[in-house]
């Protein structure tokens, strides 16, 4: 199955900085989303982005299909995005996800 | 707009009870539905999956089941509670169609098994 790498694994941040998350996959996927998971254990679905460029407010993610990996920029970082951002990856013809081991951010103010 | 429940919200069961969780969502038709664990805070394991009533597809030889007795419910169980079996059980749904596109995610139970 398709394999797939996150880094970092931890990250920590001052409260308005940027920070940049990877996500390598060893695959041609033809799905491919970022989620976070706040300290309550919620999962918010935050982009599907199989290719190509995505903004909404302080997060854009970039997805180079032909590279096979994905950025989600988190830009003026506040301590609300703390927690642990997944990235999932599915196949042609697949209806299942294979996720990251996440990488977990902690924004102190 | 469509919304995932899940429940309970937290279990505490003793090794070898027998334990049902259920997931149903409202709002939309024919989903695709899915169960995974998550354990220690981190990576999620794709427990089930099903396309329809009664199709359910096991990705993990394990001690659990699953059933889909109506369209919007997804039902986990197990006849047996082992140890390992603690964890974070999240239900998820997909939009049926040709091929995968978003998925969205129940707030989960947290299960833990003494």
């Amino acid at each position: 199955g398709i394999q797939v790498e996150q880094s970092p694994p931890d990250l920590i941040l001052q409260e308005g900085a940027n920070s940049t998350l990877r996500c390598n996959f060893s695959d041609s996927v033809n799905n491919l989303q970022w989620f976070h998971q706040n300290p309550w254990g919620q999962l918010i679905n935050l982009f599907y982005i199989p290719s190509g460029t995505k903004q909404n407010g302080r997060l854009s993610a970039t997805t180079v299909a032909t590279e096979r990996y994905s950025l989600l920029y988190i830009s003026s970082s506040q301590t609300t995005d703390s927690g642990v951002y997944f990235c999932a990856v599915s196949g042609a013809g697949s209806y299942q996800l294979t996720f990251g081991k996440g990488t977990k951010l902690s924004v102190i103010p | 707009s469509q919304t995932i429940h899940q429940w309970p919200a937290t279990l505490v069961q003793p090794v070898g009870s027998p334990l049902s969780l259920e997931c149903t969502v409202e709002g939309t038709s024919n989903p695709n539905l899915y169960w995974y664990r998550q354990a220690a805070g981190r990576g999620l394991q794709l427990l089930f999956y099903s396309v329809g009533i009664g199709q359910i597809s096991s990705e993990v030889p394990q001690n659990l089941s699953a059933s889909r007795p109506q369209d919007r419910q997804f039902i986990l169980s197990s006849k047996k509670l082992l140890l390992s079996d603690s964890g974070f059980y999240l239900c998820a749904w997909g939009p049926r169609a040709s091929v995968m596109v978003k998925q969205y995610f129940g707030p989960g139970t947290r299960l833990t098994v003494t």
